[in-house]
């Protein structure tokens, strides 16, 4: 299986911040790398596919990079509704697998 | 648009066979390039993928669960289902069935989950 690790686990930022989360496979995914948010008590919302393609209706604050095994999600000008979960994904090969979250927090 | 709905009981007795089904709306089951999923959150975890069928009746399904899960298809109702055998506390979790629009995408949309508790 490939194994998805996130980092960090959490962290704090204020309004207007810009943050990095990266996620690393334990083998190389090409670019079959996707990113969800989610907010509590609701469903994962896809973000990000193909590593760095933008899911429609999604806003451009959010970007991501990466190819292989290093991967990262950036997010600019936090604004409170972006406060939530985040986790990254694998569809490389079976079994699926996602990282362990990143929970954003306001500061 | 395309939307998703979980539904089934959400408290199960331990040893028997949670069963939900998935209700698809807004578009066809039946594409081609489309594939359905089951993932699960336990309470304050993270996400597990349980499995996925594609539109040719073709299941994969996570080995950690692979002895005790099915899933199905019912085109003719827009719909897909999910069978977990011999359940424990362990599979107390939030269920969510997905979409997955074709081998270069992943999961989208999601239904809003359902939570299946295992408790006597």
């Amino acid at each position: 299986d490939i194994q998805m690790t996130q980092s960090p686990s959490s962290l704090s930022a204020s309004v207007g911040d810009r943050v990095t989360i990266t996620c690393r496979a334990s083998q190389g995914i090409s670019n079959f790398l996707a990113w969800f948010q989610q907010k509590p008590g609701k469903a994962p919302k896809s973000l990000i596919y193909g590593a760095s393609s933008l899911e429609s209706g999604v806003s451009s604050k959010f970007s991501g990079s990466g190819s292989g095994t290093d991967f990262t999600l950036t997010i600019s000008n936090l604004q409170p509704e972006d406060f939530a979960t985040y986790y990254c994904q694998q569809y490389n090969s079976y079994p699926l697998t996602f990282g362990g979250g990143t929970k954003v927090e306001i500061k | 648009q395309l939307q998703l709905q979980e539904s089934g009981p959400g408290l199960v007795k331990p040893s028997e066979t949670l069963s939900l089904i998935c209700t698809v709306s807004g578009g066809a089951i039946s594409s081609s390039s489309d594939s359905w999923g089951w993932i699960r959150q336990p309470p304050g975890k993270g996400l597990e993928w349980i499995g996925t069928i594609n539109y040719s009746g073709s299941t994969f399904y996570n080995p950690s669960l692979k002895s005790r899960v099915t899933i199905s298809v019912e085109s003719s109702k827009s719909q897909f289902s999910l069978k977990l055998r011999s359940v424990t506390a362990a599979d107390t979790a939030v269920y969510y069935c997905a979409r997955r629009p074709g081998v270069f995408r992943s999961f989208d949309p999601w239904g809003q989950g359902t939570l299946v508790t295992v408790s006597s």
